[in-house]
């Protein structure tokens, strides 16, 4: 399976919402509920921030969902900080051949 | 607390083995029902899953690289291992290890190591 696409930028302004989609195919996000959401700050490991397309783990704000529709998934960030300036990558399971499959990563700028 | 932590050669020759070690405190590889996998980021790009075994011992593999790869458990060291055959410069990456409950759900990360594949 080929990376799920993510766009490489997003970008809000402190307090605005911005959605990140990542899209793949029937035989990955469409078909099943295993996308997961990861943020990245320069030099540090990526932290999950959603997993079941749109469960946050414990200690994640609710200024984070996620969401699904057919192949697309959707991270949406609301009332933006200065900290959620990060990259992003979306991940879902691809089946048992190929398990877990990333997309490219979205970097978003808050401006 | 669950802590992961890689260790490994920084640097390696092309067509060499690099290996790499995660050690595991705060939980035991061998008594919970985890996946303990690796995933790499070459510099400036995104990430990519290497393969995950589980805790009873079965491995997944990227098929990309299956042939390539190995993942073992030392449940005397509580640790677990990548073996990475026949580099080249492309494997130059931050090599990460996690757990996850769900092979795709990689809820705990370690640092990360840098492997630097040149002659």
């Amino acid at each position: 399976q080929s990376a799920l696409t993510q766009p490489p930028t997003a970008s809000g302004s402190p307090g605005q919402s911005v959605t990140i989609s990542c899209t793949g195919t029937s035989s990955d996000v469409g078909g099943y509920n295993y996308v997961s959401w990861y943020q990245q700050h320069p030099g540090k490991a990526p932290k999950l921030m959603i997993y079941a397309v749109t469960k946050r783990p414990s200690g994640v704000p609710d200024r984070f969902s996620g969401s699904k529709s057919d192949n697309t998934a959707s991270l949406t960030v609301s009332r933006l900080l200065a900290e959620d300036e990060a990259d992003y990558y979306c991940s879902s399971y691809a089946g048992s051949n190929n398990p877990v499959i990333f997309g490219g990563g979205t970097k978003l700028t808050v401006v | 607390q669950l802590q992961l932590q890689e260790s490994g050669p920084g640097l390696v020759k092309p067509s060499e083995t690099v290996s790499l070690t995660c050690s595991v405190s705060g939980d035991s590889i061998s008594s919970s029902s985890y996946y303990w996998g690796w995933i790499r980021q070459p510099p400036g790009k995104g990430l990519e899953w290497i393969g995950s075994i589980y805790y009873s011992g079965s491995t997944y593999y990227n098929p990309s690289l299956k042939s390539r790869v190995t993942i073992s458990v030392d449940t005397s060291k509580n640790q677990f291992s990548l073996k990475l055959s026949s580099v080249t410069a492309a494997d130059t990456a931050v090599y990460y290890c996690a757990r996850s409950i769900i092979m795709t759900v990689l809820s705990n990360w370690g640092q990360g190591t840098l492997v630097t594949v040149s002659s």
